[in-house]
C-alpha cells in the first residue's frame, strides 16, 4: 500500500532532550516536507526537500533540523526541544515539486514538550 | 510575503445546505491555489487545485474558481452531507517549492 508513515505517533518529552521523528514513504517520491499544525495558525511548513541531499527552509525552521540521505526517509530532528514546539507534526511527500504533483500526508505525530 | 486568509469557523450547516468557504490570497507572481481537507484524526488530502487564473478546480461535488481580479479561491458545494464534516485548508505556492496554508475552516454538517 502506498503510504507515508511517521513514528512515533505520540510523544511526550522534556525540555532539552533531543528527539527525532521519522518519516518514510514507499512511493519513490522526490519531494518531501514537514509541517506543524497549531490551533489558530493552521499548517506551517518547517522544511522541505526536493531530492536526496537537497533541503531548504520553510516558514518556521527555527529549532528544527532535517536530513535527506535516502530518497524514502526524511527525519525531523529537534536537538533541544522547548515547550513552544508542542504541536501536531505532519510529513508529506509528492512525486515532484509543486504545483504539478499532489502531496500525500502522513497520519501525524502529536508532540508534547514539558 | 505570500499569505492566505480564510474565513473564521466553525461553519455549521444542515445536510443538503449550500456551502461557501471564503479564501483570499496575497502573492507575488502567479500562484497556484489548492484546497485540502482534513478528516478527524487524519492527515490532509488534496481536494482540488487550480494553477492559473479563471481555472476551476472540482472534485467530489466541491468547486473553486481562481479569480485573479479579486485574489480569491472560494470553495463551494451545492449540497453538503454529514460526511463532509472536516477542516478545510486553502493553500498556495508561488514560484517556489514552498507551500503557504491558511488557518483552516472547520465545517460541521448536521443531519
Amino acid at each position: 500500500e502506498a503510504q507515508v508513515t511517521q513514528n512515533p505517533r505520540y510523544l511526550i518529552t522534556v525540555t532539552g532532550k533531543k528527539l527525532t521523528v521519522t518519516c518514510s514513504q514507499n512511493m519513490n517520491h522526490e519531494y518531501m516536507s514537514w509541517y506543524r499544525q497549531d490551533p489558530g495558525l493552521g499548517l506551517r511548513q518547517i522544511y522541505y526537500s526536493m531530492n536526496v541531499e537537497v533541503t531548504d527552509k520553510g516558514d518556521v525552521p527555527e529549532g528544527y533540523k532535517v536530513s535527506r540521505k535516502e530518497k524514502r526517509n526524511f527525519p525531523l530532528i529537534l536537538e533541544s526541544p522547548s515547550p513552544n514546539q508542542t504541536s501536531l507534526y505532519f510529513c508529506a511527500s509528492s512525486l515532484g515539486g509543486p504545483p504539478s504533483y499532489e502531496q500525500y500526508f502522513g497520519p501525524g505525530t502529536r508532540l508534547t514538550v514539558t | 510575503g505570500d499569505s492566505v486568509t480564510q474565513m473564521e469557523g466553525p461553519v455549521t450547516l444542515s445536510e443538503e445546505a449550500f456551502l461557501t468557504i471564503n479564501c483570499t490570497y496575497t502573492a507575488t507572481g502567479y500562484p497556484s491555489l489548492f484546497w485540502y481537507v482534513q478528516y478527524p484524526g487524519e492527515g490532509l488530502q488534496l481536494l482540488l487545485k487550480a494553477t492559473k487564473a479563471d481555472d476551476k478546480g472540482s472534485n467530489k461535488g466541491f468547486e473553486a474558481t481562481y479569480r485573479k481580479e479579486t485574489t480569491s479561491f472560494h470553495l463551494e458545494k451545492g449540497s453538503v452531507q454529514v460526511s463532509d464534516s472536516a477542516v478545510y485548508f486553502c493553500a498556495l505556492t508561488s514560484g517556489t517549492y514552498k507551500y503557504i496554508f491558511g488557518t483552516g475552516t472547520r465545517l460541521k454538517v448536521l443531519a
